[in-house]
């Protein structure tokens, strides 16, 4: 079966910096995804990897290792508005996209 | 600018009362997507359209069908809504090059009473 897995709700202070996991079973993998998604909204793409590393993007990073089926997504200098949640997503071949549920991510001051 | 368009924004119908949700987009895309998003859960593919080529998820209820007149439109058609189809519906679109990222619209929320 296809299985993509991430906290369900994490929470961490202004300033800070959080870690949020995601590790995954699927039947192929040809990249990883990073979606933002604030209550009610659209997910908006944060992140991609496909090979093994870590991606560098400002304030946000994400990791892959592609023979551990991991990956994370590395917040830094948190601010109010990233509260939100965050959505790992496994495409996994053709035009299909696996979705995690989220992670509810509480930012306090 | 907008450039996933989904329409309405909210939409409220009655149990069994066909209902239609539609998205534009103008981003050229060849590949759009019809995701189903219950209360913390992860967007569920209903179907995807490749081009004109309409691809059906094995387990999209029949009572969901899909229709894509041109390149910048994409319509969800519920036929008998039920209580359980009371969820946000996400279109979302993809170009066929680079690293296949997804857009999504701001999404329908769908209440069915």
């Amino acid at each position: 079966g296809q299985n993509i897995d991430q906290p369900t709700e994490m929470t961490a202070t202004e300033g800070a910096i959080v870690q949020i996991n995601c590790t995954y079973q699927t039947s192929g993998f040809n990249g990883l995804f990073w979606y933002q998604q604030h209550a009610g909204e659209a997910p908006t793409f944060l992140s991609y990897n496909v090979l093994d590393g870590l991606e560098e993007k400002g304030r946000f990073s994400s990791f892959l290792s592609r023979s551990k089926g991991y990956s994370y997504l590395l917040l830094k200098e948190l601010q109010m508005k990233d509260s939100a949640s965050y959505l790992c997503a496994v495409k996994t071949g053709g035009f299909k996209t696996i979705f995690g549920a989220g992670t509810r991510l509480f930012v306090k001051a | 600018d907008a450039m996933v368009i989904q329409n309405p924004r909210y939409q409220v119908t009655q149990f069994g009362k066909p209902v239609t949700l539609s998205c534009s987009q103008t981003l050229n895309h060849n590949v759009m997507y019809w995701y189903q998003q219950k209360s913390s859960q992860a967007p569920k593919l209903l179907f995807h359209y490749y081009d004109k080529d309409f691809n059906n998820e094995a387990d999209t209820p029949d009572n969901f069908q899909s229709r894509r007149p041109n390149t910048s439109f994409c319509f969800l058609d519920i036929r008998s809504p039920g209580l359980g189809d009371a969820a946000m519906y996400l279109c979302a679109t993809q170009s066929t090059g680079g690293k296949n990222i997804q857009y999504f619209g701001a999404g329908t929320r769908l209440s069915v009473l």
